[in-house]
């Protein structure tokens, strides 16, 4: 178990529309999602923490406005890219902790491409 | 700023062998800690956790864990080229579910 999906996998968007990435973990419950970006040759960077039924905590220096998180039912998350630019262009990845214990299982990874 | 710190590598080994890879933290306060592996273009996978001081073994992997000396540490036995990949260390954050990573150390096994 402990299977997490990510759609799409990958998205090609122009300047300024949005695109939504939807996170679900398919065999287990997880109140606490996170979203992670990660640009070639670096780590992971921890965006924000979801919580199912509250607000998302977001990491400094990331835009909540510019990247709006829900967490509807606990196998559901999805992240919002608003009006998004070419720099916005990364590897975004989403995990779920499974309940009663810390561990983070990841899904596959979308790759945004904004041209 | 809480940190966790990798040698980026790579490091490079010859099939059958041992590959020790080793990671520091700076937070006292973490209880939780993970080994991930991580191929080029992909997402992490979880291959291990310890919560505990000492040795935690599965199958060829073996965590070792030195709250004390904040050291954790991840041997692989009998190295296989298909283990080649970047390891990412993780340590969770202020005591919470968040985790902080480091930027992995690259594993070159040779055939």
């Amino acid at each position: 178990g402990a299977v997490v999906s990510q759609h799409p996998s990958w998205v090609i968007c122009k300047s300024g529309t949005s695109v939504k990435i939807e996170c679900r973990s398919l065999d287990f419950q997880a109140t606490t999602m996170f979203w992670y970006r990660q640009f070639p040759k670096q780590s992971l960077m921890l965006m924000a923490t979801s919580n199912e039924g509250s607000k998302a905590t977001y990491e400094q220096g990331v835009e909540k406005d510019k990247f709006l998180i829900n967490h509807a039912s606990l196998t559901l998350s999805t992240l919002t890219v608003t009006s998004a630019h070419p720099e916005d262009s990364s590897f975004y990845i989403c995990s779920a902790k499974r309940e009663g214990t810390y561990e983070q299982y990841f899904g596959p990874g979308t790759r945004l491409t904004v041209t | 700023q809480k940190e966790v710190e990798q040698n980026s590598g790579p490091l490079s080994v010859p099939e059958g062998a041992i590959a020790s890879l080793n990671c520091t933290y700076s937070d006292r306060g973490s209880q939780s800690f993970f080994w991930y592996r991580q191929y080029s273009g992909k997402s992490p996978e979880l291959i291990m956790f310890i919560y505990s001081n000492g040795d935690k073994e599965d199958g060829r992997f073996t965590a070792q864990l030195n709250k004390a000396s904040q050291y954790v540490s991840l041997l692989i036995r009998d190295s296989q080229p298909s283990d080649s990949a970047t390891y990412l260390c993780a340590v969770n954050r202020d005591s919470g579910y968040a985790l902080n990573f480091g930027k992995g150390t690259s594993l070159l096994v040779t055939p």
